[in-house]
């Protein structure tokens, strides 16, 4: 049963607009989220983190925002730029759990011209 | 951030032979390292929890006797894929943790079964 859930496939977003991508999640006991950029054939690479002590966390162009009431995140790109064009994945865990990763199914971005 | 070498990145390799993934923590120790599988455009699945000196913990549906996870050290977790099947076909990525913030990831080992 996926935990983390991105529902969006696909994002297109103009180059200087801003990207928003969303991520929900089932399982209360999660403690700390996680944004993961990956081009194909690639492992994924890190790009923001959120405790769940705290709402919204900010790393340059890169904010997330927590809604734990919602079981809600999203990841704002501001200015979004083509070489963000990539597959985003959120993921979740649970301290107890041994830090294992739960990942969303990724939301492809594509930033245009 | 900490770096994590996987290799192969890429393997071919006949049905019914045996394939050993490589990962390892170049600049931290990894009590706990972690494998997925991403099949195509789907997410990345938890296979196994490799734990340094102990059996790995392995997710329901996963067949332990065919991914065998060792970790010998605190810097190196291996998966062996054993007897190969075309449906074993799949990008593999393992995964550690120096601190409770931060999972880094190898490359990747993009598997083709013929």
């Amino acid at each position: 049963d996926q935990q983390v859930k991105q529902n969006s496939p696909s994002l297109s977003v103009q180059e200087g607009r801003i990207s928003i991508l969303n991520c929900d999640y089932t399982n209360s006991m999660f403690d700390y989220f996680l944004w993961y950029k990956k081009y194909p054939a690639e492992g994924p690479t890190f790009l923001i983190s959120i405790s769940s002590i705290k709402d919204k966390n900010e790393d340059g162009r890169f904010t997330v925002f927590l809604n734990k009431s919602a079981k809600h995140l999203s990841l704002h790109i501001v200015p979004s730029q083509p070489g963000d064009s990539a597959v985003y994945f959120c993921a979740a865990s649970e301290r107890d759990s041994g830090y294992a990763l739960n990942f969303g199914k990724g939301t492809s971005l594509l930033v245009t011209p | 951030g900490a770096v994590v070498s996987q290799h192969p990145s890429r393997v071919i390799c006949k049905s019914g032979t045996s394939v050993k993934i490589e990962c390892r923590s170049l600049d931290f120790q990894a009590t706990t390292m972690f494998w997925y599988r991403q099949f195509p455009k789907k997410s990345l699945m938890l296979m196994a929890t490799s734990n340094e000196g102990s059996k790995a913990t392995y997710e329901q549906g996963v067949e332990k006797d065919k991914f065998l996870i060792n970790h010998a050290s605190l810097t190196l977790s291996t998966l062996t894929v054993t007897s190969a099947h075309p449906e074993d076909s799949s990008f593999y990525i393992c995964s550690a943790r120096d601190s409770y913030t931060e999972a880094f990831f190898g490359q990747g080992t993009r598997l083709t079964v013929v």
